[in-house]
């Protein structure tokens, strides 16, 4: 089964810098990635997505970059904002090699605080 | 824009009560989950449910859950005798196919057993 990590429970920016959060990921049979938001008493909020034929899929100021070589894949926020401020989970099919019926594992989430 | 809709969104229970929590999910939606997520923990899977049966559930998900569509559009989690490790945030997703990536998620149902 995949799992996906988090390592990092916390990063800090200023306003108008970059956000970089990253994941890792054990097993290289994968269709997608997802990168989700969630704000406090909220749902996760889908973000973006990327494919295992990309490495790399952008929309607006979120880019997520995927490195299959390292089993590795980061989002890029540009320019960081307030309202960005939140946890952000990556998430992955469960089960190798496919989509299934969709179950997803999810990272540990990273908390963004983006100052102004 | 579609939502997934979560009632109630919090609910207290005393140990070894029956709680159900409720979820509307995207009306063209084929794929239905439960997730949940304990304080300070990742969002873990519970169960899957496609064609009205279960197609997947998570080690978690033992005889003291199951999942329920009633109708064409609730899809409810019961949780027949509550523990005190039950307590966590639920979250009901639900997505249109198998080849789109759209998983939308609910709020959720803070579920806290005393």
């Amino acid at each position: 089964d995949q799992q996906v990590k988090q390592n990092s429970p916390s990063l800090s920016v200023q306003e108008g810098r970059i956000s970089i959060l990253n994941c890792d990921y054990t097993n290289s049979m994968f269709d997608y990635f997802l990168w989700y938001k969630k704000y406090p008493a909220e749902g996760p909020t889908f973000l973006i997505s990327i494919s295992s034929i990309k490495d790399k899929n952008e929309d607006g100021r979120f880019t997520v970059f995927l490195n299959k070589s390292a089993k590795h894949l980061s989002l890029h926020i540009v320019p960081s904002q307030p309202g960005d401020s939140a946890v952000y989970f990556c998430a992955g099919p469960a089960n190798a090699g496919g989509t299934s019926y969709g179950k997803l594992t999810f990272g540990q989430g990273t908390i963004l605080t983006v100052h102004p | 824009e579609p939502e997934v809709t979560q009632t109630p969104s919090h609910q207290v229970t005393q140990m070894g009560q029956e709680v159900i929590l409720r979820c509307v999910p995207i009306s063209n939606h084929l794929y239905f989950y439960w997730y949940r997520q304990i304080l300070g923990q990742k969002v873990e899977f519970l169960v899957s449910f496609y064609n009205n049966e279960i197609s997947e559930k998570s080690e978690i998900f033992d005889d003291q859950f199951s999942v329920e569509r009633p109708d064409g559009s609730n899809f409810t989690l019961k949780i027949r005798s509550t523990k005190l490790e039950d307590s966590a945030m639920y979250f009901c997703a639900s997505r249109p196919t198998t080849g789109d990536y759209g998983y939308t998620f609910g709020s959720g149902t803070r579920l806290t057993v005393v």
